[in-house]
């Protein structure tokens, strides 16, 4: 299976909070990343997370880490018309420490 | 100022031409990649140059020929281009190789093989 799996589309309203999930394989990276692409953009680097933390908040984004489950997640709260986008999990993989990105999932803020 | 820049930002060619994609960082950074994402947004890492010299090939084909004439250049020359290397082509560069560190991403080139 893929590295990096993530599902692929969510849909909420504006004001609520959104939760992208993304799970792994290889637990040996080190910073785990959230990107963002908005259409026709390039990729933006929203925020990460060091591998010994398992939360970090950053404004309206909270990141969490089980590292347990090899689980990440990016929570948006107060999801607005702008963070209507594509978001990507990655993480540093292999020994090569390659960025390796989940599928993208695609984020629609509904008025 | 733009931190990493790419030209062109669309290409279309015909198949069989020879194109280039040109990247440039401003960023003082040592390492720079390139990334191709599919029509179905799948990115995956394509080279990785650190101080100008090739680290990572990620099967390839050796049409891709990546080229850097310095630190902050990495250009990405392509050959016999077929219809299947229509794709966005990100170019990204990071503080250094080896140390995790956070790699920041240019706007992209859309190549469209026709």
């Amino acid at each position: 299976g893929e590295d990096v799996e993530q599902s692929l589309f969510l849909s909420v309203r504006e004001g609520d909070s959104s939760v992208i999930n993304c799970t792994y394989t290889d637990s040996s990276s080190t910073y785990l990343y959230w990107y963002k692409q908005e259409p026709g953009a390039g990729l933006q680097l929203l925020t990460y997370i060091f591998s010994n933390m398992d939360m970090k908040q950053d404004q309206r984004l909270t990141v969490l880490l089980n590292k347990k489950d090899k689980h990440l997640s990016l929570r948006i709260a107060d999801t607005q018309t702008g963070d209507s986008a594509i978001y990507f999990c990655a993480g540093e993989l292999g020994a090569n420490s390659k960025l390796t990105f989940g599928k993208g999932i695609t984020l629609s803020v509904r008025p | 100022d733009t931190a990493v820049s790419q030209t062109p930002k669309y290409l279309v060619t015909q198949m069989g031409n020879d194109k280039s994609i040109k990247c440039e960082q401003n960023l003082g950074h040592d390492t720079m990649y390139w990334y191709k994402q599919d029509s179905k947004k799948f990115l995956k890492i394509m080279f990785s140059y650190n101080n100008k010299e090739l680290i990572i090939n990620e099967t390839v084909p050796n049409r891709f020929s990546p080229k850097s004439p310095d630190k902050a250049h990495l250009n990405l020359h392509i050959n016999s281009l077929e219809l299947g290397d229509s794709a966005v082509y990100f170019c990204a560069s990071s503080r250094q190789y080896g140390v995790t560190d956070t790699q920041y991403f240019g706007p992209g080139t859309r190549l469209t093989v026709l």
